[in-house]
């Protein structure tokens, strides 16, 4: 069955100091994997998306890592700020049948 | 804003009542889609409309009607739904159907509550 599981489920850090979060697949065969940001009360944003050539892809203070092997993505945060606070979505595309297989999201919280 | 836009943003209904939650971009895109968020679990697929034919029906209950005049609104007929119905409604197009290459472009979402 294809899944996307995504961990940790949440996650508080404080201002100034850096994250990954995690995602695992099963989906196959895989297409192309994105990160999503949700802020709260507003719909998904894209951040990357990676095909299964890419093996690190940034957008900022971002960074996106894709090992197609252990079929395991990572999304870095650098240098947090509160604006970080949000759910984050990732998103595998499975290739024979054009379907998009959603993770649950990592709810982020950035303090001060 | 994101191109897409949803109404309400907020919508309390009773289960006997009826109600329509409203979709429109402006993007030129050509699908559309009906998503449910609930807290904790993956975005579900509701509805797909690929230049406004309907190509993909989830499994959805017939309480949820979807409506697609042309390829810049869409609508989800809402009639007799239950408290487990209560979510967050998200809207996304694309410039096609086709997940592979397409980025969805998202709306902010109606928050409905049914008590």
């Amino acid at each position: 069955k294809n899944q996307v599981e995504q961990s940790p489920q949440s996650l508080i850090i404080l201002e100034g100091k850096n994250c990954t979060l995690q995602c695992n697949y099963t989906v196959s065969p895989f297409s192309n994997l994105r990160w999503y940001k949700q802020d709260t009360g507003r719909g998904p944003v894209s951040l990357t998306i990676m095909t299964f050539s890419e093996n690190t892809k940034s957008n900022g203070r971002y960074t996106a890592t894709l090992d197609a092997d252990t079929k395991q993505s990572s999304l870095h945060i650098t240098a947090s700020q509160l604006s970080d606070s949000a759910s984050y979505i990732c998103v595998v595309s499975e290739k024979a049948e054009d379907k998009l297989v959603f993770g649950a999201g990592t709810i982020l919280r950035v303090k001060s | 804003e994101t191109g897409v836009t949803q109404t309400p943003r907020h919508l309390v209904m009773g289960m006997t009542n009826k109600k329509s939650l409203k979709c429109e971009q402006h993007l030129g895109h050509n699908a559309m889609y009906w998503y449910k968020q609930s807290a904790k679990k993956p975005l579900e697929l509701m509805f797909v409309y690929n230049f406004k034919e309907q190509t993909e029906n989830n499994s959805v209950p017939s309480r949820f009607s979807p409506e697609c005049p042309n390829s810049s609104h869409l609508f989800l007929h809402l009639h007799t739904l239950q408290p487990e119905d209560s979510a967050l409604y998200l809207c996304a197009s694309s410039q096609s159907q086709g997940s592979g290459a397409n980025v969805l472009t998202f709306g902010a979402g109606s928050r409905l509550t049914v008590l």
